[in-house]
């Protein structure tokens, strides 16, 4: 079935780059997004990506596209302390009808 | 601009009662869409309506759980009888077009505790 894989923990320090990595088995998909959660807050989009690109960077954010292995990551450079959160990746279903989130990755950020 | 509106923030209840939860989407869109979150199974789309109509509702648990969403507006989410396992996060999300096409805005979510 459908399914998005992320692994749960990461732990940086303050000024060194993040890398949070997910993998897909959708290949469908028009879009994928990454979403951020804050705690006791909603899911807020962040980027996303054509399915078309291979890369999309936005200030600080790079997102990669490898297609052929499924796989999406996230690069957040110069990390700050309020980049602490959960990040989500999301595929559309086959359906098109829905996103399907991994489970999340927690950023845990230190000064 | 007012993103996505979701009513209350908190909510808990006994089991057997009655729920219900209330979305605002973001004006103009057409898209809204229902979600649970829970430790265990993550994010999952519970209904998405497309201009009014529900256009996937194979997520909805059971029948205890209905969505209704009466005008471009408003939507409800409601739970009848509720039971403890339907304690988590009910998040609302709105996009201006398709599921496949716009990204989806959430609101801040319904933390709904069954006791």
């Amino acid at each position: 079935g459908e399914d998005v894989e992320q692994s749960l923990f990461l732990s940086v320090r303050e000024g060194d780059s993040s890398v949070i990595n997910c993998t897909y088995t959708d290949s469908s998909s028009t879009y994928l997004y990454w979403y951020k959660q804050e705690p006791g807050a909603g899911l807020q989009l962040l980027t996303y990506i054509f399915s078309n690109m291979d890369m999309k960077q936005d200030q600080r954010l790079t997102v990669l596209l490898n297609k052929k292995d499924k796989h999406l990551s996230l690069r957040i450079a110069d990390t700050q302390t309020g980049d602490s959160a959960i990040y989500f990746c999301a595929d559309l279903n086959q359906a098109g009808t829905a996103l399907i989130f991994g489970k999340g990755t927690t950023l845990s950020v230190s000064s | 601009d007012a993103g996505v509106i979701q009513s209350p923030r908190h909510e808990v209840t006994e089991m057997g009662q009655e729920v219900t939860l209330r979305c605002k989407p973001i004006s103009g869109h057409n898209s809204l869409f229902w979600y649970r979150q829970t430790m265990m199974r993550g994010l999952e789309l519970l209904i998405y309506f497309n201009n009014n109509v529900p256009i996937d509702d194979s997520g909805m648990p059971e029948d205890r759980f209905s969505a209704k969403m009466p005008n471009a507006s408003f939507s409800t989410l409601k739970i009848q009888p509720s039971e403890p396992r339907d304690s988590a996060v009910y998040f609302c999300a709105s996009s201006s077009g398709t599921a496949s096409n716009q990204p989806q805005h959430f609101g801040d979510g319904t933390r709904l505790s069954i006791l």
